[in-house]
């Protein structure tokens, strides 16, 4: 079975400055996804950039890039130029791309802005 | 197009009684996933379900908990006889077919208190 681990409970970062959030990952599959979700307060679950395994290059969307290490199955979110509106908890996921499709998540990390 | 719609989004019941959950996918979704969020851990796969059919229950508690998303009508997560371990979010998504690429979008939840 998969798991995600995000071994960083808590993390706080100065609003402008850049952050890195961790996630490993197991798995014995070649082709999957990884996904970056953001949960604010209203506990909606907000997409924040994915990831294709079979793809080389590094996601990137606006001021959030992902380092992905396929073998070392890790999948670290950077947060640039970090605004207040980003204080949320964030979860790593893991989806195989054969049959279910469903989402395995991580516990979390719960980030917060210092203005 | 409207969101994923779960109601209601607050919960209450007391110990023995039943909860009824309800999820509208995304127009023109057929393909639904039940996920619970206990406090402070991430969301854990519980069901996932086709129209009219189960085809992943893996996550399922064995007793007390059922699923169904009926031709027509919202998918409704049936849990009897609540206890205060039922306490949590509850979560559905949903997404429009299945395959590679395929996103799966997430309602605002429901949150169970037993009380």
């Amino acid at each position: 079975a998969q798991t995600v681990t995000q071994s960083q409970p808590e993390m706080s970062v100065q609003e402008a400055e850049t952050v890195t959030l961790s996630c490993t990952y197991d798995t014995s599959e070649s082709d999957y996804y990884l996904f970056w979700y953001k949960q604010p307060p209203s506990r909606q679950m907000i997409l924040v950039i994915r990831q294709e395994a079979y793809k080389q290059q590094n996601a990137t969307e606006n001021r959030f890039s992902v380092n992905f290490q396929k073998a070392a199955k890790s999948f670290s979110l950077k947060i640039s130029d970090s605004q207040l509106g980003d204080a949320a908890m964030y979860f790593c996921a893991y989806r195989t791309n054969f049959g279910n499709e469903k989402l395995t998540f991580g516990t979390g990390t719960r980030l917060t802005i210092i203005p | 197009n409207a969101g994923v719609m779960q109601n209601p989004r607050h919960l209450v019941r007391r110990r023995g009684q039943e909860a009824r959950l309800r999820c509208s996918p995304m127009k023109g979704h057929s393909h639904v996933y039940w996920y619970r969020q206990l406090p402070e851990e991430g969301l854990k796969f519980m069901v996932y379900l086709q129209k009219e059919n189960i085809i992943d229950e893996s996550g399922m508690p064995k007793e007390r908990f059922s699923a169904e998303f009926p031709k027509e009508g919202p998918s409704i997560l049936r849990i009897q006889q609540v206890v205060r371990g039922d306490s949590a979010a509850y979560f559905c998504a949903s997404s429009p077919n299945r395959g590679r690429g395929t996103e799966a979008f997430f309602g605002q939840g429901t949150r169970l208190t037993v009380v």
